[in-house]
């Protein structure tokens, strides 16, 4: 089946650390992939994606790129900021599912100063 | 340009009462699904319409049940509410046919359903 495995959270981090969060995926079919970040109370924002292999995504500082030879897409930012402090969120598409997404379970991140 | 915009933001039901929520997609959007949110589940995916078309659905009971109309706007209704129903409501929109694949999605900020 298809399906989104991130690290476990929470992730607590100062101020300029350098940030990763895992995501690796499993596929039945030719996959997108995506980040996306819920700030307290709101919905998602698409944060960056990338559509085919050895893409990389990037916004806002943070990068993904996507490795097909090890079904991954890790998220890093090489400084955080307390206001990147949020729920990450790694997901899946597969062409012509009707534009159904798996996502993983969201890793929380707080970042202090 | 607005962004996708979801009524109510906050709603509190009773045990057996059904309920209506609403989702109006980016101008121009045809594609619009609907997830639910708890923290023990995470995000489900509930189902996904185009042009007024349903075209995927996910396992969740007959109680949940939505629609699309011509202007792209969509509700989804809960008849029949538990408790276990408490959960953030996101609607979300892309622009075509396989518009999640390649665009991805643009969410609204949910709606809150507490059931008592």
């Amino acid at each position: 089946g298809n399906s989104v495995t991130q690290m476990e959270g929470p992730v607590t981090l100062s101020e300029e650390a350098f940030l990763t969060i895992n995501c690796t995926y499993t596929a039945t079919g030719y996959p997108s992939l995506f980040w996306y970040v819920q700030y307290p109370g709101e919905g998602l924002q698409l944060l960056l994606k990338a559509t085919k292999a050895d893409d990389k995504g990037s916004n806002k500082g943070f990068e993904a790129t996507y490795r097909k030879e090890t079904t991954s897409f890790h998220l890093e930012k090489g400084s955080v900021q307390v206001s990147d402090s949020a729920v990450y969120f790694c997901a899946l598409s597969i062409r012509n599912t009707g534009n159904q997404f798996y996502f993983g379970t969201g890793t929380s991140l707080t970042v202090i100063p | 340009k607005a962004g996708v915009t979801q009524t109510p933001r906050y709603l509190i039901k009773t045990r057996g009462q059904q309920v209506t929520l609403s989702c109006s997609p980016i101008s121009g959007h045809r594609s619009v699904s609907w997830y639910q949110q708890t923290p023990g589940q995470g995000l489900q995916f509930l189902f996904e319409y185009f042009s007024e078309t349903q075209r995927n659905k996910g396992n969740f009971p007959g109680r949940f049940s939505g629609r699309q109309f011509s202007n792209s706007r969509s509700e989804m209704n809960v008849s029949t509410l538990e408790l276990g129903d408490s959960a953030l409501y996101l609607c979300a929109s892309t622009p075509e046919g396989t518009g999640g694949f390649s665009y991805g999605y643009t969410f609204g900020s949910g709606t809150r359903l507490t059931v008592v």
